[in-house]
Order: structure tokens, then C-alpha cells, then sequence
């Protein structure tokens, strides 16, 4: 069991627009910054969101992101078939000390 | 533009220990503000962080694994290395480094079976 909730998975059409949320507790998220990840089938990780809603350079605007409360939302519009892949929150534990926790993934569909 | 690259062996056997070790370039491994950091990530599973350590020294671990885990860094080399020991099937994974803070650097991972 992940200590961050994520849903399996989500789908939508070309073009269109998903939420994945990401919940967790004061001691993480609640207290913390998100950051998101994108895994593409058969490679690493790739910083999508860090801070809660900033994008490194290079990630396109449709990927954005949101924090309220204990809880954290990465959005992705105009949905394209490459964006096929898991998604992952990831915060740090302030009663962890300085240990970082990941949500257990959501798998995107494009349909 | 950094690189980091694992490296180590692909099979251990079950009981011994995991060595991997991660070589930085482009950039330097003592530069301040970065801690360094292993993940892991068991087959069809999802993410799950392993421990990260500072230039100095300096290390925090996951505590479900504190007991059977080292990191320990080189800053001559510019490479970090992870070592687990006592280990089971459970720990047969893909083993990714990245910079630690926000992981916005990864190698591209290396999958490590235990088995005998």
C-alpha cells in the first residue's frame, strides 16, 4: 500500500482533458511540495511538475498542476496518444524525516 | 547536460548483497543544494524510494529497508554507490539513480533479479 493515493487508471479521448489526483495527509502532502512524474513503457521516470505547479524546462503547457490541502491534482489537456503512460505524485514525509513517498501510479488510456 | 548511469551486477543471490553504483557526468556530484538518490521499482509495481546522501556524507534511508541498506559516496569518481544486503526475491527490481530534490535527473535504470 502506497503511502499517496492515486486512482489505477483514467481514460479519455484524443484531444480531450483527464485529472489524476493524488491524496495523502498532513504529514506528506499537506505539509510538502508534489512533484509528477511521467513513465513511458520501458523507461525511467520524468519530472513532469515540481513544486506543487512548476514545469522544468522543455514540458509543454498542457501538463499543469495543483495542490489544496492534503491533496494534489496533475491535469493534462488536448489528451495525445503519446501521453499514453503511468503517471506518479511524489512528496516528501515530514514524520519520515526527509524520506520521500510516491503514489503507487495511474495508468493513462488514450481511448 | 547531466548524466547518470547505474552500473553493476544483473543477478545476485538471495542472502548476499546488492551492490550498484551511479556515475554522474556533466556536472559535479559536490555541488551544493543536491542530495543523490536511489529508487526502485519491482516488476509491474510502482515507484518506491530507497535512501539519497549528500556530498558530505550525509544520508537519509527508507526505514522499512534502513536495516539492511548502505549509501556512500565518492566525490573523487563523482559516483555513489547503494549497497543492500541479506537479500530476497522481494528485492528483484529495476534500481534507478537520480538526483535527489526533485529527481529531475534519472539514469535510465538497471534491472536487478535474485535468484539462485
Amino acid at each position: 500500500q502506497s503511502v499517496l493515493t492515486q486512482p489505477p487508471s483514467v481514460s479519455a479521448a484524443p484531444g480531450q482533458r483527464v485529472t489524476i489526483s493524488c491524496s495523502g495527509s498532513s504529514s506528506n502532502i499537506g505539509n510538502n511540495f508534489v512533484s509528477w512524474y511521467q513513465q513511458l513503457p520501458g523507461t525511467a521516470p520524468k519530472l513532469l511538475i515540481y513544486e506543487n505547479n512548476k514545469r522544468p524546462s522543455g514540458i509543454r503547457d498542457r501538463f499543469s498542476g495543483s495542490k489544496s490541502g492534503t491533496s494534489a491534482t496533475l491535469g493534462i489537456t488536448g489528451l495525445q496518444t503519446g501521453d499514453e503512460a503511468d503517471y506518479y505524485c511524489a512528496t516528501k514525509d515530514s514524520s519520515l524525516s526527509g524520506v520521500w513517498v510516491f503514489g503507487g501510479g495511474t495508468k493513462v488510456t488514450v481511448l | 547536460q547531466l548524466q547518470l548511469q547505474e552500473s553493476g551486477p544483473g543477478l545476485v543471490k538471495p542472502s548476499e548483497t546488492l551492490s550498484l553504483t551511479c556515475t554522474v557526468s556533466g556536472g559535479s556530484i559536490s555541488s551544493s543544494n543536491y542530495y543523490w538518490g536511489w529508487i526502485r521499482q519491482s516488476p509491474g509495481k510502482g515507484l518506491e524510494w530507497i535512501g539519497t546522501i549528500y556530498y558530505t556524507g550525509s544520508t537519509f534511508y527508507n526505514p522499512s529497508l534502513k536495516s539492511r541498506l548502505t549509501i556512500s559516496i565518492d566525490t573523487s569518481k563523482n559516483q555513489f554507490s547503494l549497497n543492500l544486503n541479506s537479500v530476497t526475491a522481494a528485492d528483484t527490481a529495476i534500481y534507478y539513480c537520480a538526483r535527489d530534490g526533485y529527481h529531475d535527473y534519472w539514469g535510465q535504470g538497471t534491472l536487478v533479479t535474485v535468484s539462485s
